[in-house]
C-alpha cells in the first residue's frame, strides 16, 4: 500500500509555544488530506479535510484559528497547533487518499503530542 | 447525522474465533472499512465493504448488510499478536472523510 509519513513522531512543549506537524504521502499524489485527534482509549475525530491549493474544511467545534493547516503541495500537508495548552496533548494522525478505487486512506504513524 | 456503534471490549482466547459488530446509521452509504489499532500506532486497513455479503482475506472476514446496517468482522485462529483496537469506518455519500466508530479493544489471552 502507500505510504505516508509524519513528522516528528513525538513531540514535548511549553504550553503557549506553537507546534507544526508533517505529513507526507510518500509514493503517491495525494488528492486529500485528513486530519484526525485521539485521545486515550477514544476513537479518531476528524479535525479537518484538507485539499491541495484550497483552504481547509474545519470540523464543527475545532477552531480553525488555533489548529492551522497548509496544503500547499500534493504530498505535504502540515498542521500547526498555535498557543498550545495542556488539553492539547493528544495523538494527531493524518491520511492520506489518491482517489482510488474505494477512496482508501493511508494513515501516517501519528504524532504524540504532550503540552507540559 | 452519523451513528456508529461497536462494543467497547472483548476478550478471546488464542486459537478461537471472534466476531465484531459495527452498527451504523449514516446519512449516506458509501462503503465500509475495518481498521486494526495497536496502541500508540496509526491504524492500519483490514477491509472494505460496499455490496452485501462476505469478504474473506484469510484469517479475517468482513460481512455486510446494508438494508440492516449492520457489519461485523471475523478474526480465526487468534494469536496474541490479534490483541488491538478494531476500528468499524464508514464512508458516506458526501465529501470523504471516514466517520469511525469508538473502537472495540480486543484482548486475545493464552
Amino acid at each position: 500500500g502507500a505510504v505516508v509519513s509524519q513528522h516528528p513522531s513525538w513531540v514535548i512543549c511549553k504550553s503557549g509555544t506553537s507546534v507544526k506537524i508533517e505529513c507526507r504521502s510518500l509514493d503517491f499524489q495525494a488528492t486529500t488530506m485528513f486530519w484526525y485527534r485521539q485521545f486515550p482509549k477514544q476513537s479518531l475525530m476528524l479535525m479537518a479535510t484538507s485539499n491541495e491549493g484550497s483552504k481547509a474544511t474545519y470540523e464543527q467545534g475545532v477552531e480553525k484559528d488555533k489548529f492551522l493547516i497548509n496544503h500547499a503541495s500534493l504530498t505535504l500537508s502540515t498542521l500547526t497547533v498555535t498557543s498550545a495548552h495542556p488539553e492539547d496533548s493528544s495523538f494527531y494522525i493524518c491520511s492520506a487518499t489518491n482517489s482510488g478505487v474505494y477512496n482508501e486512506q493511508f494513515f501516517g504513524p501519528g504524532t504524540r503530542l504532550t503540552v507540559l | 447525522g452519523q451513528n456508529i456503534d461497536q462494543p467497547t471490549e472483548m476478550t478471546a482466547t488464542e486459537g478461537a474465533i471472534v466476531q465484531i459488530n459495527c452498527t451504523y446509521q449514516t446519512s449516506g452509504f458509501n462503503g465500509l472499512f475495518w481498521y486494526q489499532q495497536h496502541a500508540g500506532e496509526a491504524p492500519t486497513f483490514l477491509s472494505y465493504n460496499v455490496l452485501d455479503g462476505l469478504e474473506e482475506k484469510g484469517r479475517f472476514s468482513s460481512f455486510l448488510s446494508r438494508s440492516k446496517g449492520y457489519s461485523y468482522l471475523l478474526l480465526k485462529e487468534l494469536q496474541m499478536k490479534d490483541s488491538a483496537s478494531y476500528l468499524c469506518a464508514v464512508f458516506p455519500n458526501s465529501g470523504y472523510a471516514l466517520n469511525f466508530g469508538k473502537g472495540t479493544s480486543l484482548l486475545v489471552t493464552p
